[in-house]
């Protein structure tokens, strides 16, 4: 099974400051079809997880544009350009590639 | 817009059944992949299973194999999970997703609590 492994686990930010999350595969992420299914969500506080970001670098419709995903293979990195204070709560990212699909461990950002 | 709305979650004593439902609204039901997964309370992600469009195809994890088991019926745009031989490790939030291999649209969840 592909193992997903995020850094950090937590994530103490200043209001206004960048932020960046890695995700790693243990295996490549690329799909037959030519496709990397690499996904971000992010969980608010009492609230289900939302899709920010798919096929590793595609932002969803409503998420703001200092959201951003890149990464290739098995290095994945999702960056916060400024950090908002409803940017808080636990983010992972989700392969789609390999059976069983997998999610990282999650990612708290909170503001210090 | 779309809606996906969970139902069937509560208490159940260890080796206890429940099944899930999901109702979904606003888009083409039988055109789409589902899925169910689950978070533990406090915990993280762990995606139980899918099942494709036409119900030709379903997979589990390892973890609920031969004792989980997904359906749908398209003609009533719903979703279903059976749960036999529940264990308190299953015990978590159950959502409802609409996915193949991404995940796009999220239920807001259903709790199942397995204890004596």
């Amino acid at each position: 099974d592909v193992v997903m492994t995020q850094s950090p686990l937590s994530l103490p930010v200043t209001l206004g400051q960048p932020a960046s999350i890695s995700c790693r595969s243990s295996q490549s992420l690329v799909y037959s079809d030519g496709n990397t299914y690499l996904n971000w969500f992010q969980q608010r506080p009492g609230q289900s997880p939302r899709r920010l970001i798919y096929k590793v670098s595609n932002r969803d419709s409503g998420v703001p544009d200092r959201f951003s995903g890149s990464g290739s293979g098995t290095d994945f990195t999702l960056k916060i350009t400024r950090v908002e204070a409803e940017d808080v709560g636990v983010y992972y990212c989700m392969q789609g590639t390999h059976w069983p699909y997998s999610f990282g461990q999650g990612t708290k950002l909170e503001i210090k | 817009q779309v809606h996906l709305v969970e139902s069937g979650g509560g208490l159940v004593k260890p080796g206890g059944s429940l099944r899930l439902s999901c109702g979904a609204s606003g888009f083409t039901f039988s055109d789409f992949y589902m899925s169910w997964i689950r978070q533990p309370p406090g915990k993280g992600l762990e995606w139980v299973s899918y099942i494709s469009s036409s119900s030709n195809y379903a997979d589990y994890a390892d973890s609920v194999k031969g004792r989980f088991t997904i359906s749908r019926d398209n003609a009533k745009n719903s979703l279903y999970l059976q749960m036999n031989s529940l264990r308190a490790e299953d015990a978590a939030v159950y959502y409802c997703v609409r996915a193949s291999r991404e995940i796009d649209y999220w239920g807001q969840g259903t709790l199942v609590t397995v204890s004596s």
